[in-house]
């Protein structure tokens, strides 16, 4: 069975640090990965999706990598800001599904 | 560009009442699904559909229903309510290779 998990589950730093949220997945299996944003309160905005073909995905000051072999993706976020305090959270969508299964969440707080 | 439309909103039940929660997307897209996101144990797969007509479960069915009469639209029943499906309830839907888009979200108590 596939289980996700995100270290570390919460995460406070100063304005315009550089960081690195971590998923990691037990099953190496999958079709693709999703990184998602949710502000309190809300719903899950979609950041980046890696195919598994695929080692890496940006958006802006966002970048997300992805090793299956070693069951492992990063969420890297340049120059954090504020406004990027939220909750993130990966999900990995296996070959033999088209359900996702989500990892925890890491809550991320950028203070000015 | 509405993407995911879900609603109600908000709502609250008494104990043994029903309700359907509407989930529509205005994608084209073949899949859709029920979440429900409760502390401390994520986002867990109710029901889903791989197109029009059909349903699945997922991983927490019992005392939902689903269906999916038109392609646009995925419905959630709740037959008679109980406290442990106070929750945020997501839909979401999706091509086959592409990722999810997620709907704003529905806020049930039940109490």
């Amino acid at each position: 069975k596939q289980e996700v998990t995100q270290i570390p589950a919460a995460l406070s730093v100063p304005e315009g640090e550089n960081l690195v949220l971590n998923c990691s997945f037990t099953d190496s299996a999958i079709y693709n990965l999703q990184w998602f944003r949710q502000d309190p309160g809300k719903g899950l905005t979609s950041l980046l999706l890696i195919q598994s073909s695929q080692r890496e995905q940006t958006s802006g000051r966002l970048n997300a990598s992805l090793d299956k072999s070693s069951g492992r993706s990063t969420l890297y976020i340049a120059a954090s800001q504020p406004g990027d305090s939220a909750t993130y959270l990966c999900a990995v969508r296996m070959d033999s599904s088209y359900k996702l299964i989500f990892g925890s969440g890491t809550r991320l707080l950028v203070r000015p | 560009n509405a993407g995911v439309t879900q609603t109600p909103k908000f709502r609250v039940l008494k104990t043994g009442q029903s309700m359907t929660l509407l989930c529509a997307q205005d994608m084209n897209h073949e899949y859709m699904y029920w979440y429900r996101q409760d502390p401390g144990m994520g986002l867990r797969l109710i029901h889903y559909s791989v197109g029009e007509g059909t349903t699945a479960k997922g991983e927490v069915p019992d005392g939902y229903n689903v269906s999916r009469l038109k392609k646009q639209n995925f419905l959630l029943g709740l037959e008679s309510a109980a406290p442990s499906q106070t929750s945020v309830y997501f839909c979401a839907s999706s091509y086959a290779a592409t990722g999810y888009t997620f709907g704003s979200g529905t806020r049930l108590t039940v109490v």
